[in-house]
């Protein structure tokens, strides 16, 4: 069972370059989200879609955009990277219920220059 | 929306002692309290949580409290050990809210 995978693991990219993090999960899951997470700053939620065909902004989404695939499938995407979005993103995953667990990927360290 | 307040951002135990990490939070709807552990270089995985029905839930050297009316609750470790260090994200999140909200996380260190 491989959870919640991302791909890919690290990733240089120069300002303005544009990429895409992929994110899969195989628990069957309805909700799934995208954080960043800074030193100091905890986990911050980008967007999120709380099941198949819908998506909805976090806390910090300027700059991304989403695409929720199918239910297995949740996208990120950088149209034009910036230094400021250098980060460790994480994907995650969740149950129907919001009591349910979320179970995060391994995560992608993203660098901007 | 909901705020999340988490204490402190560094603890340092010897091997053996015990850790309290403190959070509030801000929403009276909030009723799920999870605590999630993340060793380096990996993603956040849940170690314990509470629901607004219960005070208290053990489960072996981990235990949280809940106190609602102060807004608060805490993860205890006690009898820590070396493989404890870790950063600890408390989170809350209220029924069909979608998404949770987490605290900055606590470095905790346990010095052999």
């Amino acid at each position: 069972n491989a959870g919640v995978t991302q791909t890919p693991k690290f990733q240089v990219l120069k300002t303005g370059q544009s990429m895409t993090l992929q994110c899969a999960q195989d628990m069957n899951h309805n909700s799934m989200y995208w954080y960043r997470q800074d030193p100091g700053m905890g986990l911050r939620l980008i967007y999120y879609s709380a099941s198949e065909g819908t998506t909805d902004k976090g806390e910090v989404p300027n700059g991304y955009n989403v695409s929720r695939l199918n239910k297995r499938e949740f996208s990120l995407r950088l149209e034009s990277a910036a230094p400021s979005q250098t980060s460790v993103y994480f994907c995650a995953s969740r149950g129907a219920q919001s009591t349910d667990t979320q179970y995060f990927g391994p995560g992608t360290r993203l660098t901007v220059l | 929306g909901e705020n999340v307040e988490q204490h402190p951002s560094t603890l340092s135990v010897q091997e053996g002692d015990s850790a309290v990490i403190k959070c509030t939070y801000s929403d009276s709807a909030s009723n799920y309290f999870p605590w999630y552990k993340q060793e380096l270089g990996k993603g956040p995985q849940l170690i314990i949580d509470i629901r607004s029905n219960v005070g208290e839930k053990k489960d072996q050297r981990i235990a949280v409290t809940l106190n609602k009316t102060a807004k608060h609750f805490s993860l205890h470790i006690t009898e820590t050990q070396p493989e404890d260090s870790a950063v600890y994200f408390c989170a809350a999140s209220f029924t069909n809210a979608g998404k949770s909200t987490f605290g900055d996380g606590t470095t905790l260190t346990v010095k052999p």
